[in-house]
């Protein structure tokens, strides 16, 4: 089955700087990929996805990159903002076909 | 309904007693899913059902764990004779097709 390895597990930036979240996953065969942020005590929300049928994908200062590959999926943040912090977790698919696997998670903490 | 729903918001239960989660799904969503999320940790896949499709129960931890989808819509996770191991935040999930996931806001399930 699919196996997703997500690092850091903890990142800290100054507000303005970019911050960088990667992915790798095992099953070759998996074709959907997204990105979830979880605030404290709050349910995961789904902030961009990206399929394997392209490369790169923006959504005003978030970005994923998918090297298919080598199989592995990064998410940008730029220019950092208080609100960024939280717990960011990747996960991948064979959509509509398997359930997402995801990595265990990234706590971004943007300092002021 | 607008999102996805799901009852009670906590539970505290003793150890050796069953507890019945409950999850309702936004109208329409061929597709539910149920995650556990212990302290600080990722997301744990345990069951998902599709459309009328046999459910995929590989997540399932032990055979104390099922769960049902009654009419393509409300879900029931249930857990007999729970033990501490099982608190968690259980979290369900819907989808249509693929894409990506909405989730609820989670049962907190604390064993004693």
């Amino acid at each position: 089955g699919e196996n997703v390895e997500q690092h850091p597990s903890t990142l800290s930036v100054q507000e303005g700087d970019s911050a960088v979240i990667k992915c790798t996953y095992s099953d070759s065969a998996s074709n959907y990929f997204p990105w979830y942020k979880q605030e404290l005590g709050k349910r995961p929300q789904l902030i961009i996805d990206i399929r394997s049928n392209v490369g790169e994908k923006k959504d005003q200062r978030i970005a994923v990159t998918l090297n298919k590959t080598a199989k592995h999926f990064s998410l940008h943040i730029t220019e950092t903002q208080p609100e960024d912090s939280a717990v960011y977790f990747c996960a991948a698919s064979r959509e509509g076909n398997t359930p997402l696997v995801f990595g265990k998670g990234t706590r971004l903490s943007v300092i002021a | 309904g607008a999102g996805v729903s799901q009852s009670p918001s906590n539970k505290v239960t003793e150890k050796g007693k069953d507890v019945e989660l409950r999850c309702d799904p936004i109208s329409g969503h061929t597709a539910l899913y149920w995650y556990r999320q212990s302290l600080g940790q990722g997301l744990e896949f345990l069951i998902y059902f599709q459309g009328n499709s046999a459910p995929d129960k590989s997540g399932l931890p032990s055979d104390r764990f099922s769960a049902e989808r009654t009419g393509g819509s409300v879900s029931t996770l249930t857990i007999q004779r729970t033990q501490q191991e099982d608190s968690a935040v259980y979290l369900c999930a819907s989808n249509d097709r693929g894409g990506g996931y909405t989730f609820g806001s989670g049962t907190r399930l604390t064993v004693v």
